[in-house]
């Protein structure tokens, strides 16, 4: 059974990156595709991007001048770069496995805190 | 953008009691709709894919129909275990969420 699990600093500081790895145990990453999702209070659940493993990836238009999504195969784990965050950014953001049945399988998500 | 509008944003409901929530699209999905379930401190869990799709273990309590913008998330008959938070999603464009509904005990 597929699990997915966050890490990274779960305090940044305004303007600054905010960079999260995702790593997938229990199956290849080449299958399916992988999706950054955060839900904060005050904007719900929001769809970041996603990446195949071919390292094709597509954006949020809302986020897409500041997300950089990369995956390494070798490694089986993606990750998430958003630059010049700012309070807004202060989210639980989950790793996700995506299909055209939904989104089936999340990680436990992690708590990423923009502060000085 | 294609926007989501769930109703109504909160429930009260008793165990045993059917409960239907609905979700309407700012354009035609083509049934790429999904429904999950979320409970404090956890992540979304599928309920149902394609408007109607049971997800593998769910309840056949939960269950999914509709069309074009208009979709309802019903359950039958309520369980204790059932009282969360229920999110629809579309995955016809990208992917967008509704706002979500709390259903709590009455």
């Amino acid at each position: 059974q597929v699990q997915l699990h966050e890490s990274g600093p779960g305090l940044v500081k305004p303007s600054e990156t905010l960079s999260l790895i995702c790593n997938v145990s229990g199956g290849a990453i080449t299958s399916y595709y992988w999706s950054w999702i955060r839900q904060s209070a005050g904007k719900g659940l929001e769809w970041i991007g996603r990446i195949y493993a071919s390292g094709s990836a597509d954006y949020n238009p809302s986020l897409k001048s500041r997300v950089v999504m990369s995956v390494d195969t070798s490694r089986n784990r993606f990750s998430l770069k958003l630059t010049s965050v700012t309070a807004a950014d202060t989210a639980v953001y989950y790793c996700v496995r995506g299909a055209l049945a939904g989104f089936g399988t999340w990680g436990q998500g992690t708590l990423v805190t923009v502060s000085s | 953008d294609i926007q989501m509008t769930q109703s109504p944003s909160s429930l009260s409901a008793s165990v045993g009691d059917r409960v239907t929530i609905t979700c309407r699209a700012s354009q035609n999905i083509n049934n790429w709709l999904a429904w999950y379930q979320q409970k404090p401190g956890k992540a979304p869990k599928l309920l149902i894919y394609k408007a109607s799709n049971l997800e593998s273990g769910v309840p056949s309590r939960f269950s999914g129909s509709g069309s074009g913008t208009e979709f309802t998330l019903t359950i039958s008959s309520l369980q204790p275990d059932d009282f969360a938070t229920y999110f629809c999603q579309q995955y016809d464009t990208y992917y967008t969420f509704g706002q979500g509904t709390k259903l709590d005990i009455k």
